[in-house]
């Protein structure tokens, strides 16, 4: 089945404990993509991929790495998380850069984290 | 600022009823957008997209119509089911696509009800 897949899908953790979210597709799509979900603020992109070994910021990057090492994984990195980071995220990816004559962007379930 | 801006948070329609879910924009250079649907504990899926070549696309029970000279667009449910219960999200692209992703509004939770 073709899907994306997050990890953990919830996560609490503590100011300053280092921590990554995984995803993973098995579209061999070529671009990847994180969110993060805000109540009042809908859906802000933080990093993309365009390909391997290839990252951009979003809108909302700070406080957060990426890296893309592989085609199908494209972790999420918190190397201090502060409480403000605490937000519903969603990885996504699709075969190209989002566009019309592109696939339109697959996300995965999310991952619900909570930063005391 | 934001770009594309959802103002109804949520809206109740009966079953069997239009659902009529509407998305402004102030960016001009945009001219791609597309609909998610999203249910709890899930992530957003695809529902439906329109270019700004056309003023109308339809799939099945779900149409989306666009204005482009209001910067306007709205979606469509043609008959509102309870499945349709959801949050729904509009979003663009810049013409060209966009490296850096799509623009999403706040989002509207619709709530179809029996």
């Amino acid at each position: 089945e073709a899907q994306v897949t997050q990890n953990p899908r919830y996560l609490i953790t503590v100011t300053g404990k280092k921590l990554t979210v995984t995803c993973s597709q098995n579209m061999n799509h070529e671009y990847m993509s994180w969110y993060r979900q805000d109540p009042g603020l809908g859906l802000r992109q933080i990093y993309y991929s365009m390909n391997v070994e290839v990252t951009d910021k979003g809108d909302v990057p700070e406080g957060y790495k990426v890296s893309r090492k592989e085609k199908r994984n494209f972790p999420l990195i918190l190397e201090s998380p502060s409480p403000n980071q605490t937000s519903l995220y969603f990885c996504a990816s699709s075969f190209d850069r989002p566009g019309p004559n592109n696939s339109p962007l697959h996300f995965g379930n999310g991952t619900r984290l909570t930063v005391t | 600022d934001q770009q594309v801006k959802q103002n109804s948070p949520s809206l109740s329609v009966q079953e069997g009823r239009i659902s009529i879910l509407n998305c402004d924009y102030t960016n001009s250079m945009f001219d791609y957008f597309l609909w998610y649907k999203k249910y709890p504990a899930e992530g957003p899926t695809f529902l439906i997209s329109i270019s700004s070549i056309k003023d109308k696309n339809e799939d099945g029970r779900f149409t989306v119509f666009l204005n482009k000279s209001a910067k306007h667009l709205s979606l469509h449910i043609v008959p509102s089911q309870p499945g349709d219960s959801a949050v729904y999200f509009c979003a663009a692209l810049p013409s060209g696509g966009g490296a850096d992703g799509l623009t999403f509004g706040k989002g509207t939770h619709l709530i179809i009800q029996p």
